[in-house]
């Protein structure tokens, strides 16, 4: 089944303790992005890939790292947490060329940093 | 500044008539819309786009019209479901998805039976 797979689903933490979230994509795509949605402010991009050892920042990228040293994998990196992190986030994905089909997203993070 | 503005942060419809939702796009560079419907504790999915040429694409209950001289398109479930309740994300693409999308910050929609 094509899918993107976010893990954890649910993480509490506590300020300053560096946390992963992983994402993984089984559809060979090119583009890969992260999102953290709150409420009154929609999805919002935090960083992307278009390709392996290609990223960039997108909207809200303070705070967060990113790395893309293989295809299928996009893990998004907290150094040091804090509470305004607390958030949902999406892992997504999309190839190019095939954007009538939109992106895939995984089913979600639900971090809380205390 | 928002690129893509819903407006309208909730809509109740009863169930049988037509939901309408609205999104706006101030960059006539845009060349591709998407709806993407999500419900609690899901991601997004993708529900249906329409190309810049294009203003009008239908599929099954879901129509999407696009006025670029407006730069407007809505969104419209005839006839609404209470399956249909969940937030509606809106998003425009530049270069035909080679650049990342940009999403409005929802409308959710209520059906009510």
């Amino acid at each position: 089944e094509a899918q993107v797979t976010q893990n954890p689903r649910y993480l509490i933490t506590v300020t300053g303790k560096k946390l992963t979230v992983t994402c993984s994509q089984n559809m060979n795509h090119e583009y890969m992005s992260w999102y953290r949605q709150d409420p009154g402010l929609g999805l919002r991009q935090i960083y992307y890939s278009m390709n392996v050892e290609v990223t960039d920042k997108g909207d809200v990228p303070e705070g967060y790292k990113v790395s893309r040293k293989e295809k299928r994998n996009f893990p998004l990196i907290l150094e040091s947490p804090s509470p305004n992190q607390t958030s949902l986030y999406f892992c997504a994905s999309s190839a190019f060329g095939e954007i009538n089909y939109g992106y895939t997203f995984g089913s979600g993070t639900r971090l809380t940093v205390v | 500044d928002q690129q893509v503005k819903q407006n309208s942060p909730s809509l109740s419809v009863q169930e049988g008539r037509i939901s309408i939702l609205n999104c706006d796009y101030t960059n006539s560079m845009f060349d591709y819309f998407l709806w993407y419907k999500k419900y609690p504790a899901e991601g997004p999915t993708f529900l249906i786009s329409i190309s810049s040429i294009k203003d009008k694409n239908e599929d099954g209950r879901f129509t999407v019209f696009l006025n670029k001289s407006a730069k407007h398109l809505s969104l419209h479930i005839v006839p609404s479901q209470p399956g249909d309740s969940a937030v509606y994300f809106c998003a425009a693409s530049l270069n035909s998805g080679n650049t990342p999308l940009v999403f409005g910050k929802g409308t959710r929609l209520s059906v009510i039976a």
